[in-house]
């Protein structure tokens, strides 16, 4: 099956601890991203890659970090600099160019 | 604030009525998108409606876009209580990035 895996499902981060969310595609997607959705709010974009070994910060960028190695990776690390990191995580994929975007399933992240 | 902002913010109708979510942003587009997302999943892409045109259908939705009045509406009809969701509209803003807004809640209620 074509598609975009995101794990793990939910992800508990301690104080001052950097964690890593994965998101794999095997659609041959060019680009993709990552959102982050607070509860009943709508998606904002924290960096995005349009091509491999290439990436961009979004509007959220702050305490976050990644890393685009391979053509169906693009993995996000949340770092100790975010303080409020607590939020669901979507990751997505869209043909080079084009508009549509395919979303995976999402990471929650919460602190424990 | 976002480029596009939903209105309303949520929406309870009845299975068989129809539901219209409104759409609103502030500057030029080439295209104005809608996405739908049952409780904590993905997105996932519903109709895509371009800066030259002014409808567009897909099974029971209907999408309109005013490029004027800058809105666009998504209408579904015949609502299903599968339809509950949250329903969100996307603009492009270059470089394949997308704005989206704070999304319409929709409950149908068997």
């Amino acid at each position: 099956d074509g598609g975009i895996t995101q794990s793990p499902k939910y992800l508990f981060r301690k104080e001052g601890q950097n964690v890593t969310l994965s998101c794999e595609q095997n659609l041959n997607h060019d680009a993709m991203y990552w959102y982050r959705q607070d509860p009943g709010q709508g998606l904002r974009l924290i960096y995005y890659s349009q091509i491999v070994n290439d990436f961009q910060k979004g509007d959220i960028a702050e305490g976050y970090s990644v890393s685009r190695e391979k053509k169906e990776s693009f993995p996000l690390t949340v770092t100790s600099a975010q303080k409020n990191p607590t939020a669901f995580y979507l990751c997505a994929s869209s043909i080079g160019g084009k508009e549509t975007q395919y979303f995976g399933p999402g990471t929650r992240l919460l602190v424990l | 604030s976002q480029q596009g902002e939903e209105d309303p913010q949520a929406l309870s109708i009845q299975e068989g009525e129809n539901a219209t979510m409104n759409c609103s942003y502030k500057t030029s587009i080439n295209n104005l998108q809608w996405y739908r997302q049952n409780s904590g999943r993905g997105l996932v892409h519903l109709i895509l409606i371009r800066s030259n045109e002014r409808e567009k259908h897909s099974g029971r939705l209907r999408v309109t876009l005013d490029t004027s009045k800058k809105s666009s509406s998504l209408l579904i009809t015949a609502s299903r209580a599968a339809d509950t969701a949250s329903y969100f509209c996307a603009t492009d803003r270059g470089g394949s990035r997308l704005t989206f807004g704070e999304g319409t809640q929709l409950t149908v209620n068997p």
